[in-house]
């Protein structure tokens, strides 16, 4: 079946540092990847996706994200925190474009 | 495009209440998703619909879960019988096609049982 594991239930990063937010799929097909973001009292939306083009996906606020199929990993990156970034962010898969199964979340704090 | 709502933002009822939501999608989607996520989870799928048509149901949902989405537009999910393990944040999605497109998502309505 498919999963998303995502390490780290919680995530501190000063401002202005790397962060680094990772996500392992197990799937059996070929997978769409996605992030979401869920501010404070704001519904989820979309910070970028994989969608069997190029492995290394730009989005929006900075992020990116990097398919490694041999790692069956798409960990998310931004090389510089802002305060604005804090917020859950929740890595997602969908095999084959078959159905949609989102990991546990990572909540990210941005410290000053 | 006035985005995916939802109403009501919360409900609060007692055990054994039926309770039903609302979902109004993107007027042009054709798809429309509910999830559920409780307190430091992220969304679990419960259903979808291809425009009028409910093509799949999570075996999350019960047969107290009912879902509807009658000529294709706005959607409603109804439980009845609300048990306390049912409190969560119901949330609807909605996107142009399939699971590989955007899914846009509405505030969720929180539902506590008491």
């Amino acid at each position: 079946a498919q999963s998303v594991t995502q390490l780290g239930s919680h995530v501190s990063v000063s401002e202005g540092a790397l962060v680094l937010l990772r996500c392992n799929y197990s799937s059996s097909v070929p997978p769409y990847l996605f992030w979401y973001v869920q501010y404070p009292n704001q519904g989820l939306q979309l910070l970028l996706k994989y969608t069997s083009a190029a492995t290394l996906v730009k989005g929006i606020n900075g992020f990116e994200a990097e398919f490694k199929k041999s790692e069956t990993s798409f960990h998310l990156t931004k090389p510089s925190a802002h305060m604005s970034d804090a917020a859950e962010y929740f890595c997602a898969v969908s095999p084959g474009g078959q159905n949609f199964v989102f990991g546990p979340g990572t909540r990210l704090s941005v410290l000053p | 495009d006035t985005g995916v709502s939802q109403d009501p933002r919360h409900k609060i009822t007692k055990r054994g209440q039926n309770v039903t939501f609302r979902c109004d999608p993107i007027s042009e989607h054709n798809r429309l998703y509910w999830y559920r996520q409780t307190l430091g989870q992220g969304p679990e799928f419960l259903t979808y619909f291809q425009n009028e048509a409910q093509l799949e149901k999570s075996r999350l949902l019960s047969d107290r879960f009912s879902a509807e989405r009658p000529k294709g537009s706005f959607s409603t999910l109804e439980i009845q019988r609300t048990e306390q393990g049912d409190s969560a944040m119901y949330l609807c999605a909605s996107s142009t096609q399939g699971f590989t497109d955007t899914q846009y998502f509405g505030p969720g309505t929180r539902l506590t049982v008491l």
